[in-house]
Order: structure tokens, then sequence, then C-alpha cells
């Protein structure tokens, strides 16, 4: 199993809304990762998690918040959001090690 | 610093031959990765390279030259399902947790 499963696929949502991105990998991969893309852009980093700790936070504003509640799931909590947020957020994970990071499908935010 | 240039866009013909080329300027290395995107999906995994030379995987193949630091993706017999997004990317950090930096990407279009 290779599979990074990310939910939900597609979200639309106001600027006073509070929603969730939910990420799952069943590899026993213990570095977990939150990218952005915009369109015609390449993915950028915005957080990354090794075992469960929040090692790496690229200056993204706090109105997205991420939780790591396990090794296996990771999440994504958004508040306030602003319509320049919208884009793919694209969830990965990886052997701490690092080698190979495989991505998930993404979920597509849309901010009205 | 992080500086990874690859060319905006390529076309190439059916059942041709070629090659991605990217060089990379960064502050540590742990490998190279090419990932293909196609329109609207996440990233897929093509190839790692940590030491130079050539990896090939059927009709893909991919060549590091560290000294250089430059490497190529060569895409073998092109077919129409290979046109897509090629990214490269680099992994800067040679103590474990390896957060990816994408260069910008190369939309190949492959034509009849």
């Amino acid at each position: 199993d290779t599979e990074v499963t990310q939910t939900p696929k597609h979200l639309v949502m106001g600027m006073t809304n509070k929603k969730s991105l939910k990420c799952e990998q069943h590899m026993g991969h213990r570095a977990m990762y939150w990218y952005k893309q915009k369109a015609k852009k390449p993915p950028e980093l915005m957080f990354v998690y090794s075992y469960e700790k929040l090692s790496i936070n690229e200056s993204v504003p706090s109105r997205f918040s991420p939780e790591c509640p396990n090794s296996s799931l990771l999440n994504l909590h958004l508040h306030a959001l602003q319509p320049e947020d919208s884009a793919l957020y694209l969830c990965a994970s990886s052997q701490v090690d690092g080698n190979t990071i495989y991505f998930g499908e993404g979920s597509w935010l849309t901010v009205v | 610093g992080q500086n990874i240039d690859q060319p905006t866009e390529m076309t190439a013909t059916e059942g041709a031959i070629v090659q991605i080329n990217c060089t990379y300027q960064t502050s540590g290395f742990n490998g190279l990765f090419w990932y293909q995107q196609h329109a609207g999906e996440a990233p897929t995994f093509l190839s790692y390279n940590v030491l130079d030379g050539l990896e090939e995987k059927g009709r893909f193949s991919s060549f590091l030259s560290r000294s250089k630091g430059y490497s190529y993706l060569l895409l073998k017999e092109l077919q129409m399902k290979d046109s897509a997004s090629y990214l490269c990317a680099v992994s800067d950090n040679p103590f474990g947790n390896t957060p990816l930096v994408f260069g910008k990407g190369t939309r190949l279009s492959v034509i009849a």
C-alpha cells in the first residue's frame, strides 16, 4: 500500500468558516508534510512533522493550523482564510531518513 | 539559498526521445527527485538519484552529476499520455527529514 489519502477532494469555504483537511497514510512513515500548490506553480512546503512533532513551519500564517494526532494522520485546520489561499493542498509522507516522498491526490480548496 | 532551474516548456513528437534538464544550487544535498504531474492531479514519483550516474526505469531514465549540480530526465518512446509537467526536486538536508524543494516544472507537450 503506497497510498496517501486526502479528504475532502474539493472544499469551498467562506472567509469566516472553519474547516479541516485530512490526510492518512498506512505505510509506517513517520514524516508527513503539507504543501500548497497554486496553478502552474510548483508545490511549496508549508509544514513538516517528524515523529508526530512539528519540525518545520515555513512561515505559514496562523490561519493555517496543522495537527498530527498520531503517526498515520495529519490534519490542516483552516480558519479565516482569504481568497488568495485558494489552491491545491497536498499531503505527503516519507520515511524520516527521507528518500521517497509520496503525495496524496490533494484537496482543492476554494475560498469565497 | 536554494535555486533549481529547469526549462519552462518543451514539445516533442510521439515516439521520440526527450531530455529534460535540471540544474540546482543548494546548501546541502540528500538526493534529487523527478516527479510527473498531470494537470489537476498530484505529483507522482518517477525517480530518485543520490549518487552520480544513470538510473533506468522502463522508458524513463534519470541522470545525476553532483559535481556539476546537474540532472536530466530522459523519456523514450514518447506517448501522448506523457504530456505533463515534470518537476525536479532536491532534498537538501543530509541529516534526515528531507522536505523537497521543487523547481518550477517543465511542461512537456507530446504531439502526433
